[in-house]
């Protein structure tokens, strides 16, 4: 089945700079790569997603970035605040029949 | 209005009891799942299900067990609780045959068992 890893696990930036999260996927047949941000006591909210077909998407201070000859794909937050604290996961999904997640990336803000 | 809704939220047991949990979504989606999340935070899957296929973790103990009595629901039922259930519990829904695959979660449901 497919194994979805992710570093780092923990990470710390100061207001205003940029976080990068990896994730790596197995089966050369995922084609769509989700991510998540959770909040403390809430359930994992969708932020962005890629699919097979792409490279790269964007939405304002969010972008993911996929490569799928190397299998990985990146989550880029710039500019971040301290809203933007919380535990991000990333997945890979074969059309959307089975989630696989990564192990979370606790994601803390300084202000 | 939620879209993917779960009762209850705290669920507070005894060892050997049985259990629900119910999940409802409003978002008219064709796939719905379970997923345990540990103390270490990690989301594992445990069912999807849709109106066709119920798909199982093999990792799953036969004591839990999906029960979907709509498309637009699906509850899940643990037998003969154990310590190691202790977890919150996430129901998610997707619309995945010609749909766009986005999954949206619950709030969550903490399960402790003592």
């Amino acid at each position: 089945g497919e194994n979805v890893e992710q570093h780092p696990s923990t990470l710390s930036v100061q207001e205003g700079d940029s976080a990068v999260i990896k994730c790596t996927y197995s089966d050369s047949a995922s084609n769509y790569f989700p991510w998540y941000k959770q909040e403390l006591g809430k359930g994992p909210q969708l932020i962005i997603d890629i699919r097979s077909n792409v490279g790269e998407k964007k939405d304002q201070r969010i972008a993911v970035t996929l490569n799928k000859t190397a299998k990985h794909f990146s989550l880029h937050i710039t500019e971040t605040q301290p809203e933007d604290s919380a535990v991000y996961f990333c997945a890979a999904s074969i059309r959307g029949n089975q989630f696989y997640f990564g192990t979370g990336t606790s994601l803390t803000v300084i202000p | 209005d939620t879209a993917v809704s779960q009762t209850p939220k705290y669920l507070v047991t005894q060892m050997g009891n049985d259990k629900s949990i119910k999940c409802e979504q409003n978002l008219g989606h064709d796939t719905m799942y379970w997923y345990k999340q540990d103390s270490k935070k990690f989301l594992k899957i445990m069912f999807s299900y849709n109106n066709k296929e119920l798909i199982i973790n093999e990792t799953v103990p036969n004591r839990f067990s999906p029960k979907s009595p709509d498309k637009a629901h699906l509850n899940l039922h643990i037998n003969s609780l154990e310590l190691g259930d202790s977890a919150v519990y996430f129901c998610a829904s997707s619309q995945v045959y010609g749909g766009s695959y986005e999954q949206y979660f619950g709030p969550g449901t903490r399960l402790t068992v003592t």
